[in-house]
């Protein structure tokens, strides 16, 4: 199976400033890498999600990498505001032929501070 | 467009007791169906997935069991609930056709077992 990393586990940035959030993996046959952002009490929605054919991808202030050599990926949210506030999931998927086998990372609390 | 629903929204259940969750589907036909666990505060773990009526791979080993008796339903059940089984669980459902592809959640059920 799939093992995904994600670091930080708590994450503190000031409101306008940027956040960063890294993940790892371990299949080098991943290639789906999906972002999900979670509210209290809600589910997890997508909110990016890059696949192995690109190194970088950005929606508006959402910027990920992909770095398959070093089987890295990461989010970037430039300009913070407080309603990005909330847990970030990373996730890892292989083509199976089948169902996908998405594996996610433990999550990162964003906390954007005024 | 497709909507995913799920009931109940919560439930609070005593050790023992039987569990029936529920997920239907609408506006796709033949999706991969998924379900998930996320204990509070942690992450998102596969518990079942379903391609095809009828049919449903186990994940995770949790005494917990799924049924597929619709294209669009997709059942979560248990006969015993133990205290472990508190969480949310999330039903999913992403496109078939083996490429790895975005999951979609339901808004999910809050369960409580005392």
């Amino acid at each position: 199976g799939e093992q995904v990393e994600q670091l930080p586990s708590i994450l503190r940035v000031q409101e306008r400033s940027s956040a960063s959030i890294n993940c790892t993996y371990e299949n080098s046959a991943s290639n789906y890498f999906p972002w999900y952002k979670q509210e209290p009490g809600e589910n997890p929605k997508l909110i990016i999600d890059i696949r192995s054919n690109m190194e970088r991808k950005q929606i508006q202030g959402l910027i990920v990498l992909l770095d398959k050599k070093a089987k890295r990926f990461s989010l970037h949210i430039t300009d913070t505001q407080p309603a990005d506030s909330a847990m970030y999931f990373c996730a890892a998927s292989a083509d199976t032929g089948g169902a996908d086998r998405l594996t996610f990372g433990k999550g990162t609390q964003l906390i954007i501070q005024p | 467009a497709q909507t995913i629903h799920q009931w109940p929204v919560a439930e609070i259940k005593a050790v023992g007791s039987p569990l029936s969750l529920g997920c239907t589907i609408k506006g796709k036909s033949s999706p991969n169906l998924y379900w998930y666990w996320q204990a509070t505060g942690g992450t998102l773990q596969q518990l079942f997935y379903s391609i095809t009526v009828g049919q449903v791979e186990s994940v995770v080993q949790l005494n917990l069991s799924a049924s597929r008796p619709k294209d669009d339903q997709f059942i979560l059940s248990t006969e015993k609930l133990l205290l472990s089984h508190s969480g949310f669980y999330l039903c999913a459902w992403s496109l078939g056709g083996g490429g790895a592809e975005t999951l979609y959640f339901g808004s999910g059920t809050r369960l409580t077992v005392l």
